[in-house]
């Protein structure tokens, strides 16, 4: 079967780090995917890994291990545009075809 | 300026009536996917189609039909036998085939259903 677990929210203040979490149990791996979706939009491509390790891009960064089955985004000097849901997603072997977890809903305060 | 496009922004639906959801793109992708979003649910994969004239179901195709006779587009009907329609319908595409990201799948701005 497949499965991706992400935490339901997470609350942070501004100017802080944030960690979101996401463990995946997939038939076939071929890349992990992260997602930004602001309330009532369509998500919008963050990273992508497929080889363990950190990649880093400006504030955010994202890691993988792919024998933990584990991944997490790292949000760095939060600001309140940040709030919004963050989707992980696996790309299956085969057909690429992504399966997304349940999204982790961020709040940043003042 | 190269993107996909989805119509209406909101829909309603009357009881047995079909419906159809439109989506366009100009990034010259092979692939394209259409996925329904329901609250404290991830998105779910309706239908998707890789190439011009064919296309596969999805984890939830029930209820749904597609057709894929241009590139660059892909509407999604909603028939009458979909008992629950209400959600948030996003439309993706991707180059196919490729490396793993640059199968990076990018959505439209998405369509709200609304059952009347």
């Amino acid at each position: 079967g497949q499965n991706i677990d992400q935490p339901t929210e997470m609350t942070a203040t501004e100017g802080a780090i944030v960690q979101i979490n996401c463990t995946y149990q997939t038939s076939g791996f071929n890349g992990l995917f992260w997602y930004q979706q602001h309330a009532g939009e369509a998500p919008t491509f963050l990273s992508y890994n497929v080889l363990d390790g950190l990649e880093e891009k400006g504030r955010f960064s994202s890691f993988l291990s792919r024998s933990k089955g584990y991944s997490y985004l790292l949000l760095k000097e939060l600001q309140m545009k940040d709030s919004a849901s963050y989707l992980c997603a696996v790309m299956n072997t085969g057909f690429q075809k992504l399966v997304f977890g349940t999204g982790t809903r961020l709040l940043v305060s003042p | 300026d190269g993107g996909i496009t989805q119509s209406p922004k909101y829909l309603f639906r009357k009881e047995g009536q079909n419906v159809t959801l439109s989506c366009e793109q100009n990034l010259n992708h092979d692939a394209m996917y259409w996925y329904r979003q329901d609250p404290g649910q991830g998105l779910r994969l309706i239908y998707y189609s890789q190439i011009v004239n064919d296309f596969q179901k999805g984890d939830i195709a029930e209820g749904y039909s597609v057709s894929r006779e241009k590139k660059e587009s892909f509407p999604l009907t909603v028939t009458s036998a979909q008992k629950n329609p209400t959600a948030f319908y996003l439309c993706a595409s991707s180059i196919y085939p490729g490396t793993g990201f640059q199968e990076t799948q990018y959505f439209g701005p998405g369509t709200r259903l609304l059952v009347l």
